[in-house]
């Protein structure tokens, strides 16, 4: 079964550092998102990107995050000057796209954010 | 009011139970409604997507009232396997993102 896959599964970062968190969608998948999860809370949507630019984006993603896809197979998410309450987990996830919003989402296993 | 609302639980029931989740949504514009199940620490994933109609895959039934703005998940002959955080998720319009409820936790106990 095809999969999205996150790279670090942990990352641990001083407190104004920039990190980047790598994901490859599923090939035929059209539609990217990052979304977060702190511990104990809601998973929350960050931001979408489809066609190769941003379509929608929460008030969480702020001028210290952006997202990119370099080469046509990963989509970046990089945060730029990173806080304590950065820490989450976040999630990149994929979608076909083309069932009209009603086709689920395949997720990735997350990368785990440690801001010290 | 939040956008997706959901028992808090934990549910501690024990194996061969019957078990209901239910969920309340607030943006009467959504339009595609889903169950997720998250492991501990772990990546949500797609359990079953939610039909007006109601529909069934399994030991799992969902149904939708879209008059309340209410979903609702029934787990029937529960398994220990079945131990885990359901999110009850809607998407709003078309191609927009899904929102989660913050879940509710199942444990089954042998």
């Amino acid at each position: 079964e095809p999969e999205v896959t996150q790279t670090p599964s942990h990352q641990v970062t001083q407190m104004g550092q920039e990190v980047i968190l790598r994901c490859v969608p599923i090939s035929n998948h059209l539609y990217f998102y990052w979304y977060r999860q702190i511990l104990g809370q809601k998973v929350e949507f960050l931001v979408s990107f489809y066609n190769n630019e941003i379509s929608e984006k929460s008030e969480i993603f702020d001028d210290q995050f952006s997202v990119e896809r370099p080469d046509g197979s990963n989509f970046t998410l990089k945060i730029r000057s990173t806080k304590l309450e950065d820490s989450a987990m976040y999630f990149c996830a994929s979608r076909v796209g083309t069932g009209g919003g009603k086709d689920g989402y395949t997720f990735g296993s997350g990368t785990r954010l440690t801001v010290v | 009011r939040k956008e997706v609302e959901q028992d808090p639980g934990p549910f501690n029931v024990p194996e061969g139970a019957t078990v209901a989740f239910n969920c309340t949504y607030s943006n009467s514009a959504s339009q595609s409604f889903f169950w997720y199940r998250q492991d501990c620490r772990k990546e949500p994933k797609l359990l079953m997507s939610v039909y007006s109609s109601g529909n069934e895959d399994g030991r799992f039934t969902a149904q939708l009232n879209r008059a309340s703005q209410y979903i609702s998940l029934l787990i029937r002959d529960s398994k220990l396997s079945d131990s885990a955080t359901y999110l009850c998720v809607v998407n709003k319009l078309g191609n927009t993102p899904l929102v989660f409820g913050k879940g509710t936790r199942l444990s089954v106990i042998a």
